[in-house]
């Protein structure tokens, strides 16, 4: 089955930490997206990548760092820098005949602890 | 920069009936894409109906239709004949042209679903 996924779903991370949330898909699209969602603020770009090798910084890039070696896989560090890390991020990727419509992964809830 | 605004934080529908979540944007633009998401508890994102602005006909999608009014710049999404289903978050989106294929998306509306 194509898709997005994410891992993992659940992720705790102490103060001072950097993490990273994976985020995977079999659908060949180009172009893969991240998103931060907190509530009351609906969703808002991290970063995003058009294709490998490149990516651009979204609208609230501050503390965060990506990577796209592969087609496939576009992972997000959220570094310590990240004043208020807690949120629930998502995943998406847009591409080919879907170009104009981006899918989205499962999500992956962070909590500082 | 584009913004869009969803006006209406709760929203709630009796089964079976229809319901209208109201949506603005602003934009400079003449060229883009407009989107409605729902988000269950599940959190999965699931498009429902999208728009292009240079269609004036109003899509369908089965119980889910739009009403875009360009000049205005409003873009409603009216879910008829209500079910416990459609019960949601429901998102409306931007497709900001710069940025390649960038979403602005609102802050939401949840829509309750009586039965």
């Amino acid at each position: 089955d194509g898709g997005i996924t994410q891992s993992p779903k659940y992720l705790f991370r102490k103060e001072g930490q950097n993490v990273t949330l994976s985020c995977e898909q079999n659908l060949n699209h180009d172009a893969m997206y991240w998103y931060r969602q907190d509530p009351g603020q609906g969703l808002r770009l991290i970063y995003y990548s058009q294709i490998v090798n490149d990516f651009q910084k979204g609208d609230i890039a501050e503390g965060y760092s990506v990577s796209r070696e592969k087609k496939e896989s576009f992972p997000l560090t959220v570094t310590s820098a990240q004043k208020n890390p807690t949120a629930f991020y998502l995943c998406a990727s847009s591409g080919g005949l879907s170009y104009n419509e981006q899918f989205f992964g499962p999500g992956t809830r962070l909590t500082v602890l | 920069a584009q913004t869009v605004t969803q006006s209406q934080p709760e929203m709630s529908v009796q089964e079976a009936e229809t319901v209208t979540l109201s949506c603005t944007y602003d934009t400079s633009e003449s060229d883009y894409y407009l989107f409605w998401y729902k988000q269950p508890p599940s959190r999965q994102m699931i498009l429902v109906i999208r728009q292009e602005a240079y269609k004036q006909q109003n899509a369908t999608e089965n119980r889910f239709s739009v009403n875009f009014q360009k000049a205005a710049k409003s873009f409603s999404l009216k879910i008829s004949d209500s079910q416990l289903g459609d019960a949601a978050m429901y998102f409306c989106a931007y497709r900001a042209m710069e940025y390649g294929n960038k979403l602005v998306f609102g802050a939401g509306t949840i829509l309750r679903v009586k039965s």
